[in-house]
Parts: structure tokens; sequence; C-alpha cells
């Protein structure tokens, strides 16, 4: 099976812009979960979704929204960026709703400059 | 407040050897715990898992290691080989998640020198 696929895999964005990141999981996983990581606060829960609702959130901002279309595909999205939201932004998908086992992509490089 | 804590952030082994990474927890509704490992321009990876009722998990060279007791548990890789050098992180998620949301801790450098 291929694995979690995340596009794109860099990005540079401008402070004020917004960006969407898109997020394929492995094949007949339906959970899907966003997580942060930056250098100073490791990796951070973002939101995750399952069926195409988000069942859980982490302490973010609301700047900082995402949705699961119908074939599990998820994307994110970050509006009026800021320097900090500098970071790698990781996928997981996990096959259903009580699996701990989380199988991440490789991740998308945000610079915002 | 960090409920999942690696206060190692970097350990250094001979190959051969074994690496012993410890991580430490605050929150008592975590019931399982995983650890995952992760290569530069890499997601992490899955390594091993080990839930609440238990004390010790193994699998090949890598053993996860629970003390409730004292909300730690440790990974253990016998032998160390150059390899496995890379970040490792821990992870916990609990019962009261409605599903699948890890905290993670910071992470342990891991360097296995031949």
């Amino acid at each position: 099976k291929a694995g979690v696929t995340q596009t794109p895999r860099y990005l540079i964005k401008t402070r004020g812009q917004q960006v969407t990141l898109s997020c394929s999981p492995i094949s007949g996983h339906r959970s899907v979960s966003w997580y942060q990581q930056t250098p100073g606060q490791g990796l951070q829960f973002l939101f995750e979704y399952f069926s195409e609702t988000q069942r859980n959130k982490g302490n973010f901002p609301g700047r900082f929204s995402g949705r699961q279309f119908s074939n599990s595909r998820s994307e994110m999205n970050v509006s009026t960026l800021e320097l900090g939201d500098s970071a790698l932004y990781l996928c997981a998908s996990s096959p259903d709703g009580h699996s701990y086992e989380q199988y991440f992509g490789p991740g998308t490089r945000l610079t915002v400059t | 407040d960090q409920q999942v804590k690696q206060n190692s952030p970097s350990l250094s082994v001979q190959e051969g050897r074994i690496s012993i990474l410890n991580c430490d927890y605050t929150n008592s509704m975590f019931d399982y715990f995983l650890w995952y490992k992760k290569y530069p321009a890499e997601g992490p990876t899955f390594l091993i898992s080990i839930s609440s009722i238990k004390d010790k998990n193994e699998d090949g060279r890598f053993t996860v290691f629970l003390n409730k007791s004292a909300k730690h548990l440790s990974l253990h890789i016998v032998p160390s080989q150059p390899g496995d050098s890379a970040v490792y992180f821990c992870a916990a998620s609990g019962r009261n998640n409605a599903g699948n949301m890890l905290t993670f801790g910071g992470g342990t450098r891991l360097m296995v020198k031949p």
C-alpha cells in the first residue's frame, strides 16, 4: 500500500497570506490527524478528522482550520500567516476511530517570511 | 504544561551497546504509549507501543517498559546499530480522547557511533 502523501513538500509564503496543505491517507484509513512540529514546541496536535467530521482539536487559534473529504483526503488551511507559523506540518492516518497507531506522511515544510 | 516529557535532548551510544531512552508523563488518564523514530526530512515512523495494562512489550531489538506508579516509560534498544541514529519521540493517548489524538514528548536525538 502507498503511504501517507502530503503536498506540497515545501512552501514559502509571506506574512498575511493564507495557505492550504493537502494530505492523502493510506488507502482504507478513515482517520486523519494534523500536527505541527517546531524546534521549540516539538510535535503539537492540531486536529483530527474521522468520516468528514472533526473529532478532536488542539490548542491552536481559529486561523488554523481543516476539512476532510468523502474519500478521506484532508486539507488544512492557515489564514493570515504569521512568522511563528513556520514549521513542519505533519499529517497522520489511522485505519479507524479506535486505533492508537498513526502513520505519518513526510510533512510539508512551511516558511513564512 | 508539558504532559509528556523527554528530559534528555540527546544521547550518544557505542554500536553494540544498549540505548535507553526515557519519557515521563503527568496525565494519569493516559493509557496507551507509543515510540516513534524520525529521520531528517521524513515523518515519524511507528516503532513500538504499550498498553497501560502491561509493564513490558518487546519487538526484536526494541523493548518498552512502563512504570505506571512512577508515570515513566523507557525504550531499550539492544544492540544499538548506527542505523538507529535518529530522533525518538514518545507519545501518549488517553481514555479522555474521543479519537486518535497523541501527545508527544520533545524528542531525544540518539547517535550510535560505529
